[in-house]
């Protein structure tokens, strides 16, 4: 079974830093993109970024180039979301999820599929 | 303010059909890129509802069914259930922003 293992909750203050990881297992880690998913409180989702573990490539969403580092580590199945510097308005649900691709023959679909329970980060002075 | 438009709430009454709109741009769902659904419960990660356009996974009803035209998308739900009073969204790929891009997101509520 695919599984998608997020990190606990955290409560920080801004200008700290933070990592939260994402944990794969049931499937070959490497081979499958996974993005992270931003929902502030009470709003919609907002896609910020993916990565590639079996070599790291990452691409961000415009408004998320710059404010976080996403990352992984294909030795351990997991990847992160980084912020060196967390304002008040990073306060969110932080999800991961993992990129499907089905072949047809029309081509590749590329959708997601398998979330993560999603990972709570409250920044507050 | 999503590239991908959602009317942020729409109703109807138990047994009713509901459209869900999506509307994109030449650079997302007007280049031809699949949109996909999802329904989001509160306090829960988001379920894949459609991908693909008209695609259903297994596990879904069909009362759940999908369709795309020109540079718009849309969700219909039939039979409406007091169960399908959640959230749903829309997602496609952006070639200006070279990323995926979510619809603002839609409240449904069943009357």
């Amino acid at each position: 079974e695919v599984q998608l293992v997020q990190s606990g909750a955290e409560v920080k203050k801004p200008g700290e830093s933070l990592k939260i990881s994402c944990k794969g297992s049931g499937y070959r880690f490497s081979n499958y993109w996974i993005a992270w998913v931003r929902q502030m409180p009470g709003k919609g989702l907002e896609w910020m970024g993916i990565i590639y573990p079996g070599d790291s490539d990452t691409r961000y969403s415009p408004p998320f180039q710059g404010q976080v580092t996403i990352s992984a580590d294909k030795s351990n199945s997991t990847t992160y979301l980084e912020w060196s510097s967390l304002k008040a308005s990073d306060t969110a649900i932080y999800y991961c999820v993992r990129q499907e691709v089905l072949s047809t023959i029309y081509g590749d679909v590329e959708y997601f599929d398998n979330w993560g329970q999603g990972t709570l980060v409250t920044v507050s002075s | 303010q999503s590239v991908l438009t959602q009317p942020p709430s729409m109703s109807g009454a138990p047994g009713q059909r509901v459209t869900i709109s999506c509307t994109g741009s030449s650079s997302n769902i007007g280049a031809g890129y699949d949109v996909h659904w999802y329904q989001q419960l509160p306090r829960t990660a988001p379920r894949l509802l459609i991908y693909g356009n008209n695609n259903r996974p297994s596990g879904v009803p069909d009362r759940f069914s999908g369709s795309k035209s020109g540079t718009s998308a849309s969700l219909a739900i039939t039979g409406l259930q007091a169960e399908d009073e959640v959230d749903y969204y829309c997602l496609s790929y952006d070639s200006s922003l070279t990323g995926w891009v979510f619809g603002g997101g839609t409240k449904l509520t069943v009357l």
